[in-house]
């Protein structure tokens, strides 16, 4: 059974960028779109955005211009790099494997534990 | 962007009852619609997608309803493992939303 796994730093500056890493282990990262999901402190869940293993990705547009989703299908991990924090995006952020086909999909299983983000000086 | 309002908040239980929970559209997002059930420290876990389809491993307790704009996550005969906070998210239009949640205690 497919198992995701986040990992990074729990303290990043204001101004500086965010980078998590997901590590998929127990199946292959090819052939599936990825995505990362946050929730900061009581507020609901955020897509952030989604990559296929072929490197194609899409973002919310309430992120895009910050956020940058990247692959790398031979360590079976996928990154999210956030610039320009600011104290809005302190969160626990998840990665997860969206499932379903085509225009079909969009729903996500499995999720990783999560991994809290603090942005503060 | 679709907003998904869930209801109530929070839900009182006792073991053994069962639990309706509500998740409503801003529009239509037809049958495209997930459950999630979340404990502290855990890692969110797909309950139902394509609104009534219950994922690999689910138990037939939890079943899910509806289309259009209203959706029901039914939970039957409590078990002390369903405490937890649930979630719905509609995946018919980008970018996908997810509800703010409703947390199942025990009565």
């Amino acid at each position: 059974q497919v198992q995701l796994q986040e990992s990074g730093p729990g303290l990043v500056k204001p101004s500086e960028t965010l980078s998590l890493t997901c590590t998929v282990s127990d199946g292959s990262i090819s052939n599936y779109y990825w995505s990362w999901i946050r929730q900061p402190p009581g507020k609901g869940l955020e897509w952030i955005g989604y990559i296929y293993s072929s490197g194609s990705a899409d973002y919310n547009p309430s992120l895009r211009g910050r956020v940058i989703i990247s692959v790398d299908t031979s360590k079976n991990q996928f990154s999210l790099n956030l610039s320009s924090v600011t104290s809005a995006d302190t969160a626990l952020y998840y990665c997860a494997r969206m499932r379903g086909v085509g225009a079909t999909r969009g729903w996500f299983d499995p999720w990783g534990q999560g991994t809290l983000v603090t942005v503060s000086s | 962007e679709i907003v998904m309002t869930q209801s109530p908040a929070t839900l009182s239980v006792s073991p053994g009852e069962s639990a309706t929970l509500s998740c409503r559209a801003s529009q239509s997002v037809r049958s495209k619609v997930a459950w999630y059930q979340r404990k502290p420290g855990q890692a969110p876990r797909l309950l139902i997608y394509g609104a009534s389809t219950r994922a690999t491993g689910i138990p037939a307790r939890f079943s899910g309803s509806g289309s259009g704009t209203e959706f029901t996550l039914t939970i039957s005969s409590l078990q002390s493992e369903d405490f937890a906070v649930y979630y719905c998210q509609q995946y018919n239009n980008w970018p996908v939303t997810f509800g703010p949640g409703t947390k199942v205690d025990i009565k």
